[in-house]
């Protein structure tokens, strides 16, 4: 069974750009959720879509923003690049069955974002 | 505030020689524990799920366990390929998909 996938893998920006990142999860798996890892912060969440809907938001900023689609597969975008945007932007994917609490989710390899 | 807590923060062993990393945690409803192993410019490799104090999973060298407050990995008679970055993480009442993280445990087993 294929893995979590991220397209790009990497990325360079400039400031005040924007990006787009795309995940395409496990088959069968209609969870996903965005992280962001930093050497500062670790990995913080950012958002989780299920069945098209944002459920779950993390404590960041309006720029950064996803959609899911039919498909399960999600993508993110950050608007008006920051510095401090630069960082690794994990996917994970999961089945959500809802019966005994948070499913185990399953990574991609990741995005790495520089902002210039 | 919700919040994990790994220690120590880096640990250096020799081969063979085990020892426990620990993942503390202060939550207001605990939905599940999770450990991952994290490679250097990779993502994070699921190891074990544990959603109840008292719950033991096991794989290869690695055996964690699961408290009140607490969980532990433990790893027995290391390899140098068990040098990664380990990762705990909980989940919450709240928000059922939303992962907390710690900040990790680098590990490096030397040969």
């Amino acid at each position: 069974k294929a893995g979590v996938t991220q397209t790009p893998r990497y990325l360079i920006k400039t400031r005040g750009q924007q990006v787009t990142l795309s995940c395409s999860p496990i088959s069968g798996h209609r969870s996903v959720s965005w992280y962001q890892q930093t050497p500062g912060q670790g990995l913080q969440f950012l958002f989780e879509y299920f069945s098209e809907t944002q459920r779950n938001k993390g404590n960041f900023p309006g720029r950064f923003s996803g959609r899911q689609f039919s498909n399960s597969r999600s993508e993110m975008n950050v608007s008006t690049l920051e510095l401090g945007d630069s960082a690794l932007y994990l996917c994970a994917s999961s089945l959500f069955t809802a019966t005994r609490g948070t499913d185990t989710q399953y990574f991609g390899p990741g995005t790495r974002l520089t902002v210039l | 505030e919700d919040q994990v807590t790994q220690s120590p923060e880096a640990l250096r062993l020799q081969e063979g020689e085990s020892s426990s990393l620990n993942c503390s945690y202060t939550v207001s409803g605990l939905r599940g524990l999770f450990w991952y192993r994290q490679d250097p410019g990779k993502g994070p490799e699921f190891l074990f799920t544990l959603y109840s104090a008292g719950e033991e999973k096991e794989k290869e060298r690695l055996k964690a366990t699961l408290t009140k407050k607490e969980s532990f990995l433990h790893i027995t008679a290391p390899k140098p390929e068990d040098s990664a970055t380990y990762l705990c993480a909980v989940g919450l009442i709240q928000g059922a998909q939303k992962l907390v993280f710690g900040q990790g445990t680098r590990l490096t087993i030397n040969p």
